[in-house]
């Protein structure tokens, strides 16, 4: 089914460890970006990328690093986790402007 | 800046009451509004969304929205829920031109069958 797909679905690290989120789109969309969820806080952006080859901040960048590889690969990187960065994180794309976002099926992230 | 308000954090509700979720948001230019369905343990789905035009919004599974411009706000509407409705609802904003999404914190809907 194309769509959003984020790898992996759930991952236990320890405090201090690296690890990178990975996020692909099969649907040519243009535009990426990461959440993450947390209970009573809804989505708070971290990273988005307008367009191959840029990203920018958004509301919680610290702590985090991006890289979009290519149009259709934008991945999320922890260099060294912490237990407040325990959350669901969520993909997302566009094909351009304000159109509707997709969502891809979140990452489960514990830091212990 | 732009943020988006949701009133309610938890409601609860039986088998065929009526639903409105609040929703407000402030930015004092053009806005596109969109409202997201999340079931448990699944990714955001698209419920509906306002661009421009007929104020009135019909999304999917009988939902409906209703943007007043006025009062800043775009609240959504079912007139009969079911048990299948249960889950979490975000309201969203976007008045950029990167397509950037400014969410409310969202609201748990559980429907008592």
């Amino acid at each position: 089914n194309a769509g959003v797909t984020q790898t992996p679905k759930f991952q236990v690290l320890k405090t201090g460890q690296s690890m990178t989120l990975q996020c692909a789109q099969d649907m040519n969309h243009n535009s990426m970006y990461w959440y993450r969820q947390d209970p009573g806080m809804g989505l708070r952006l971290i990273y988005y990328s307008a367009s191959e080859g840029t990203t920018d901040k958004g509301e919680v960048p610290n702590g985090y690093n991006v890289s979009r590889l290519n149009k259709r690969e934008f991945s999320l990187r922890l260099e060294s986790a912490a237990p407040s960065q325990t959350s669901v994180y969520f993909c997302a794309s566009i094909p351009h402007g304000n159109q509707p976002q997709h969502f891809g099926d979140g990452t489960r992230l514990s830091i212990l | 800046a732009q943020s988006v308000s949701q009133h309610n954090h938890h409601v609860i509700l039986s088998e065929a009451a009526s639903l409105e979720l609040g929703c407000n948001y402030s930015y004092g230019g053009t806005v596109n509004l969109f409202w997201y369905v999340q079931y448990p343990g699944q990714h955001l789905q698209l419920l509906l969304k306002y661009f421009s035009g007929d104020p009135l919004v019909k999304g999917i599974k009988g939902f409906e929205a209703e943007f007043i411009k006025s009062k800043f706000s775009f609240n959504l509407r079912k007139p009969s829920v079911q048990w299948s409705d249960t889950a979490e609802y975000f309201c969203a904003v976007n008045g950029g031109s990167q397509g950037n999404l400014i969410f409310g914190k969202g609201t748990k809907l559980s429907v008592k069958p």
